[in-house]
């Protein structure tokens, strides 16, 4: 059973390009979460979605970025015009249900703003 | 916000020896997760805390949740070389429908052969 699936594992951008990194979840699981990590920094939450719902999007900066996460295909997590600050490791996660609690974690794309 | 505060920041440790970590919160959660993160993966999960008091083990590792629901430990006893590595606790928190998780910044373990 392949586990959580991230891609690119390393994401190179200008200042200005545009950045879509892609997530797959666990094959029965429903929710996809994304999370931002800066070096020696813990994981921040950005956004919670289900097939075709966005169910919270709190942590998410309200300009420049979105995600979504169609009915056929991966989850997209897209940052526009990408500033030096966006550099971080991005990281997706799934779980089969809300209730459980237990969250699976992709190996995370590096994106590097140069 | 919510905070989770995790003690110590960095352990160096001698192989064989038994590591004890924790972290408080002023935040009641629901769920209690403990994570360990190798260089350049992302994190993977060690232990899942449901219940306040709860105890539970997996291999050398056991972690508990505190009675409050506001702190949590983790212990791995006789400690070798691939326990190397960031642990990650994290609280889980039913606020709405959110089901988001709340990291502290992580205990890093070094362990010397």
């Amino acid at each position: 059973n392949a586990g959580v699936m991230q891609n690119p594992r390393h994401l190179v951008r200008r200042r200005g390009q545009e950045a879509r990194l892609r997530c797959s979840p666990m094959k029965g699981h429903s929710h996809v979460y994304w999370y931002r990590q800066l070096p020696e920094e813990g994981l921040k939450f950005m956004v919670y979605l289900q097939k075709e719902n966005i169910i919270d999007e709190s942590g998410m900066p309200k300009e420049r970025f979105s995600a979504e996460f169609p009915k056929e295909g991966p989850s997209i997590l897209r940052i526009q015009q990408v500033v030096r600050g966006d550099s971080a490791a991005y990281f997706c996660a799934s779980s089969p249900s809300l209730a459980g609690g237990q969250q699976y974690f992709g190996p995370g794309t590096r994106l590097t703003v140069t | 916000g919510q905070q989770l505060n995790q003690s110590p920041q960095s352990m160096f440790i001698q192989e064989g020896e038994d590591v004890s970590m924790n972290c408080t919160s002023s935040s009641i959660f629901n769920t209690w997760l403990w994570y360990k993160q190798d260089p350049g993966e992302g994190p993977v999960l060690l232990i899942a805390l449901y219940k306040a008091g709860e105890l539970t083990s997996n291999g050398r590792l056991t972690a508990q949740f505190g009675i409050t629901r506001k702190d949590s430990f983790l212990n791995i006893s006789a400690s070798i070389p691939s326990d190397v590595g960031i642990y990650f606790c994290a609280g889980l928190y039913y606020g709405g429908s959110q089901g988001n998780l709340i990291f502290g910044k992580g205990t890093k373990l070094s362990v010397k052969p």
